[in-house]
């Protein structure tokens, strides 16, 4: 069975700081990977995603992210943070053979950005 | 614009009885989702449906029931066997397997 781990439930940083969020996933099989972001009281929104090609996936707001196949993990990067990048972070994982689609998600990681 | 919309966006339900949360798209998505999510836990999968007229449980069926009678609609019902009710529900849909969810904005319930 495949399982999402957010390595942190919290993420302080300063204002201008770069930040790396954590996401390690366990599948004995390929996956499409994928970022998502909620700000409070709000659905999810796609970051980025890795279905296949270059391993450094770049997405909306400044972020991107590196596929590593060999240690099965998916980080989340961004050299310098804004306060309105405060919000939830949700990594995923679907498996390719599935074929329904289905999403396996992380616990979250809660980026605080302060000022 | 083309988006998913969830309705309503707050829901409260007293004890013994069954609420629909109501989920429509019109992206033209194939297959739709819900999830419920509570604090900590990440998004957990209710139910999907990946066709008109057809649906599978996903981790944590029990105590809800869906339809999805048109393409554009997939509406959830919570039942009075879903006995922890309380939560933040959130409906998607994708066109295919490997593309990404598009996600509503959600419905919080909660118990009176």
């Amino acid at each position: 069975a495949q399982s999402v781990t957010q390595l942190d439930s919290q993420v302080p940083v300063f204002e201008e700081a770069p930040v790396e969020l954590r996401c390690n996933y366990s599948s004995s099989v390929s996956v499409y990977l994928f970022w998502y972001v909620q700000y409070p009281n709000q659905g999810l929104q796609l970051l980025l995603k890795y279905l296949s090609g270059s391993t450094l996936v770049k997405g909306i707001n400044g972020f991107e992210a590196e596929f590593n196949k060999s240690q099965t993990s998916f980080h989340l990067r961004k050299p310098s943070v804004h306060i309105s990048d405060t919000a939830e972070y949700f990594c995923a994982v679907s498996v390719l053979s599935s074929n329904t689609g289905k999403l396996i998600f992380g616990q979250g990681t809660t980026l605080q950005v302060k000022p | 614009d083309g988006g998913i919309t969830q309705s309503p966006k707050y829901l409260f339900r007293k004890e013994g009885q069954n609420v629909t949360l109501s989920c429509e798209q019109n992206l033209n998505h194939d297959a739709m989702y819900w999830y419920r999510q509570d604090p900590g836990q990440g998004l957990r999968l209710i139910y999907y449906s990946q066709i008109v007229n057809d649906f599978q449980k996903g981790d944590i069926a029990e105590g809800y029931s869906v339809s999805r009678e048109k393409k554009e609609s997939f509406p959830l019902t919570v039942t009075s066997a879903q006995k922890n009710p309380t939560a933040f529900y959130l409906c998607a849909s994708n066109m295919r397997s490997n593309q990404p969810q598009h996600f509503g904005d959600g419905t919080r319930l909660s118990i009176l």
